[in-house]
């Protein structure tokens, strides 16, 4: 099946410590992007990536790290810097410009 | 950067009700798209329209670029329809992530 999946499904941080979330797409997309989602709030970009080796913060970069090493992977690291990181996050992508596809998404919680 | 405002917020129907979900945006955009999502979270594509009209079964959508807002169209509404409708934008000219509004949250009532 062609689609995108994010790993885990619920995540659990402990004070000072960083976790990365998964996402990987088998589309064959060039683009990439990171999303997070507060109760009752749209979505904000946080990273976006248009080809491998490449990426370009969004609008809430800060306490958050990626890489795009490979075409089909763009993990999202959440540093012990993010002060307030209990949030849905939601990875897409898209063929450039195009129609953005979402994974299911990953729920963060502070422990 | 761009502004994004969709309305109602709220909104709630009897089943078989139609509705109308606006979406106004601040500046001119490359890339329109409006979601569905479900309650387990799931983001749903329903249209890609940076102008123009589409339709796919019940649901419809407008895009007027150059006054700058967008309108989604559900007819005929069911339960499964229920959850929040999101419009987001992008205005760059490559691939360089979408401004999304607060969202419309439906209830459709049996």
């Amino acid at each position: 099946d062609g689609g995108i999946t994010q790993s885990p499904k619920y995540l659990f941080r402990k004070e000072g410590q960083n976790v990365t979330l998964s996402c990987e797409q088998n589309l064959n997309h060039d683009a990439m992007y990171w999303y997070r989602q507060d109760p009752g709030q749209g979505l904000r970009l946080i990273y976006y990536s248009q080809i491998v080796n490449d990426f370009q913060k969004g609008d809430i970069a800060e306490g958050y790290s990626v890489s795009r090493e490979k075409k089909e992977s763009f993990p999202l690291t959440v540093t012990s810097a993010q002060k307030n990181p209990t949030a849905f996050y939601l990875c897409a992508s898209s063929i450039g410009k195009g129609t953005q596809y979402f994974g299911p998404g990953t729920r963060l919680l502070v422990l | 950067g761009i502004q994004v405002e969709q309305s109602p917020p709220d909104l709630i129907l009897q089943e078989g009700a139609n509705s109308t979900l606006r979406c106004n945006f601040s500046d001119s955009v490359n890339n329109l798209q409006w979601f569905h999502q479900n309650p387990w979270g799931q983001l749903i594509n329903l249209f890609y329209i940076p102008s123009g009209t589409k339709q796919n079964g019940r649901l419809s959508a407008t895009t007027v670029a150059t006054e700058r807002y967008s309108l989604l169209y559900i007819s005929s509404s069911q339960t499964t329809d229920s959850g929040v409708y999101f419009c987001a934008v992008d205005q760059g000219g490559g691939a360089d992530g979408l401004t999304f509004g607060k969202g419309t949250h439906l209830i459709i009532q049996p």
